[in-house]
């Protein structure tokens, strides 16, 4: 089956920590992982995309096959980065699967 | 380039009567996706359509709900007899369906039933 598993809804952190919002996959294939973020009063918009190993705004993922894992990884939290995290999961066809997301809240 | 547009934001409607939630894709892109999210729920898949073509709907409850995308004018999700249960955040992706697999959101309409 596919799916997409963030077992975390809500995330809450002060700024300046490490932060790492999680995410396991389950797929018999080649997976294809984003990472989705939807700020508020924002619509939902691509943060970043594992095949291009990329750190955007600060935070990277690696993917983990033998873990099945792609967990979102910030050094130093910011105020700015709270948020709702959607992880998903390129199914072929042009077709994506979404975890159920994690809202990370960053204090002061 | 707008974005992805959707109308209206909000629609209320009684039990028992029809919603009609309308998605412009970007300029240039020919593939629209329908999700649906629930309270407390993540993103849910419901259809995936080409222009003039359903090309998955393997995430459409069966009965009262339809989408479409015409030749000309923008997706519609038609959800007739509304029922409390289908009180939700729909959201209407696009992409130019040549090779990249970014989804590009509009803002979402919030559907409720009283």
């Amino acid at each position: 089956a596919q799916r997409v598993t963030q077992p975390e809804k809500l995330l809450s952190v002060f700024k300046g920590a490490p932060v790492e919002l999680k995410c396991n996959y389950s797929y018999s294939g080649s997976p294809e992982l984003f990472w989705y973020v939807q700020y508020s009063r924002q619509r939902l918009q691509l943060l970043l995309r594992h095949i291009s190993r990329e750190s955007i705004k600060g935070f990277t993922a690696d993917l983990n096959k033998g873990e099945t894992s792609f967990h979102l990884k910030k050094p130093f939290a910011q105020e700015e980065d709270s948020a709702m995290y959607y992880c998903a999961l390129y199914t072929g066809f042009q077709k994506l699967v979404f975890g159920t997301g994690t809202r990370l809240l960053v204090s002061p | 380039n707008a974005g992805v547009m959707q109308n209206p934001r909000h629609l209320v409607r009684r039990r028992g009567q029809e919603a009609r939630l309308r998605c412009s894709p970007m300029k240039g892109h020919s593939h629209v996706y329908w999700y649906r999210q629930l309270p407390e729920e993540g993103l849910k898949f419901m259809v995936y359509l080409q222009k003039e073509n359903i090309i998955d709907e393997s995430g459409m409850p069966k009965e009262r709900f339809s989408a479409e995308f015409p030749k000309e004018g923008p997706s519609i999700l038609r959800i007739q007899q509304v029922v409390r249960g289908d009180s939700a955040a729909y959201f209407c992706a696009s992409s130019p369906g040549t090779g990249g697999y970014e989804q590009y959101f509009g803002p979402g309409t919030r559907l409720t039933v009283t």
